[in-house]
């Protein structure tokens, strides 16, 4: 069985600094890798996801994350962040082939102060 | 374009009384529907999936139940409430028959059990 570790549960940073928040999963086959981000008593909505190809991906808001398959992670950047980057990030996986179930990381809750 | 409803947005129930919680779905035809479970500091965690009218596979033995009574319809319910029910409930659609696997949220149902 797949599973996901996003190593921070929480990560300050200050406005217009970077930011990275780390994933790394566990899967004996290839994955779908994705990111979500969820504002505030929210649904959660897609950053990004990788399916093959170029391992940068770049999604909205500006984040992009990198597939690393020798390291299993999936790491979400961002190079200079704004206050409404404050959210819950979620990283999630999908085996390939599989009847499409995702499994989420616990979540890394980003806040960004002034 | 496609949306997906969920309601009520919050909702306050005794211990020991019934829920039912609906997730419908719009502008698509035949998607897979999920229902998830996030509780405080536990992520999100997937309760039933369903790919079709009348088939819902459970992830999780709980006191919780699903249905899928009409294609675009996902319904999840209970019979008796328990304390540990409590959470913000998410219902999530994907299109079937696609490869990339990319599931769509809903704005999510607050339920609390006093």
């Amino acid at each position: 069985a797949q599973s996901v570790t996003q190593l921070d549960s929480q990560v300050p940073v200050f406005e217009e600094a970077p930011v990275e928040l780390r994933c790394n999963y566990s899967s004996s086959v290839s994955v779908y890798l994705f990111w979500y981000v969820q504002y505030p008593n929210q649904g959660l909505q897609l950053l990004l996801k990788y399916l093959s190809g170029s391992t940068l991906v770049k999604g909205i808001n500006g984040f992009e994350a990198e597939f690393n398959k020798s390291q299993t992670s999936f790491h979400l950047r961002k190079p200079s962040v704004h206050i409404s980057d404050t959210a819950e990030y979620f990283c999630a996986v999908s085996l390939r082939g599989s009847n499409y179930k995702l499994t989420f990381g616990k979540g890394t809750l980003l806040t960004v102060n002034p | 374009s496609q949306t997906i409803h969920q309601w009520p947005a919050t909702l306050v129930q005794p211990v020991g009384s019934p829920l039912s919680l609906e997730c419908t779905v719009e502008g698509t035809s035949n998607p897979n529907l999920y229902w998830y479970r996030q509780a405080a500091g536990r992520g999100l965690q997937l309760l039933f999936y369903s790919v079709g009218i009348g088939q819902i596979s459970s992830e999780v033995p709980q006191n919780l139940s699903a249905s899928r009574p009409q294609d675009r319809q996902f319904i999840l319910s209970s019979k008796k409430l328990l304390l540990s029910d409590s959470g913000f409930y998410l219902c999530a659609w994907k299109p079937s028959g696609s490869n990339t696997d990319t599931q769509y949220f809903g704005p999510g149902t607050r339920l609390t059990v006093l």
